[in-house]
C-alpha cells in the first residue's frame, strides 16, 4: 500500500544528544515536509524539500537539520541546539507545487519525542 | 505574513446534530487552496475536505461541507448528522505555491 511511514513512534532522548527521526514515502511525491506539533499551537513548519538534494527552512528551523538524498526519504535530526525538543513530529509529502490543481499533503503517523 | 485563525478552541455537539467550525485567513495571494484536516486521538492527520480559491462553488464531501467566502477570507466547515467518530481535533489549512499554514485547531467532541 502507498503511504508515509515514520519511525520510531516514541523516542526518548537525553539532554545534549542528537537524534534522527525517519520519514519514508512510496507515493512518488516530489515534496516532503516536517512539522512540529505542540498543544494549542497547531502545526509549525520546520523544513521542507521540493526536490532531491534541495531543502528550505520553515518557520522554526533552528536546532534542526535535514537531508534529502533520495526522493523517498527525508530524515530530520533534532540537535542538542534545539532548546525545547519535546513535541510530536509529523512528516508529510505532496506532489510538487504547480499552478493548476491542488496539492494536498499526506501525513505520516508521527513520532513523539521526549527529552529526559 | 499569511495567517490562519480558528477562533473556537473547543466545541461540542450532540450526536446526529449539525455543527459549524470557523476559520479565517489572511493573505494577499489570489491563487491558493484551503483544507480541513481531522486529527483523531490516534493523531493521524486525515484530509476531510479541500477547496480551490478560484472555484466559487462550495466543496462537499458526504456529511462535510464548507462555506467559502473569498471576500471575507472565511472558510467554515459544517458537519451534518454528527457521529461519535467525528470526535477529533480539526485543523484549517491554507496553501499557496510557497507557503502552507495551519490554524491552531478546534477540539470537537460529539456527545452521545
Amino acid at each position: 500500500d502507498g503511504g508515509i511511514t515514520q519511525s520510531p513512534k516514541y523516542l526518548f532522548r537525553k539532554e545534549g544528544q542528537n537524534v534522527t527521526l525517519s520519514c519514508e514515502q512510496n507515493l512518488n511525491h516530489d515534496a516532503m515536509y516536517w512539522y512540529r506539533q505542540d498543544p494549542g499551537q497547531g502545526l509549525r513548519l520546520i523544513y521542507y524539500s521540493q526536490i532531491v538534494n534541495d531543502f528550505q527552512k520553515g518557520d522554526i528551523a533552528e536546532g534542526y537539520s535535514v537531508s534529502r538524498e533520495k526522493k523517498e526519504s527525508f530524515p530530520l535530526t533534532v540537535t542538542s541546539a534545539q532548546k525545547n525538543p519535546t513535541a510530536f513530529y509529523l512528516c508529510a509529502s505532496s506532489d510538487r507545487h504547480r499552478l493548476a490543481g491542488y496539492n494536498e499533503q499526506f501525513f505520516g503517523p508521527g513520532t513523539r519525542l521526549t527529552v529526559l | 505574513a499569511q495567517t490562519v485563525t480558528q477562533s473556537q478552541p473547543e466545541m461540542s455537539v450532540q450526536e446526529a446534530e449539525t455543527v459549524t467550525l470557523s476559520c479565517t485567513y489572511d493573505t494577499s495571494e489570489n491563487n491558493y487552496y484551503l483544507f480541513w484536516y481531522k486529527q483523531p486521538p490516534s493523531r493521524q492527520m486525515i484530509l476531510v475536505i479541500r477547496q480551490e480559491a478560484y472555484k466559487q462553488q462550495n466543496a462537499t464531501e458526504n456529511r462535510f461541507s464548507v462555506n467559502f467566502q473569498k471576500a471575507a477570507k472565511s472558510f467554515s466547515l459544517k458537519i451534518s448528522d454528527s457521529q461519535l467518530g467525528d470526535t477529533a481535533m480539526y485543523f484549517c489549512a491554507f496553501m499557496t505555491r510557497s507557503d502552507m499554514r495551519f490554524g491552531a485547531g478546534t477540539r470537537l467532541t460529539v456527545k452521545p
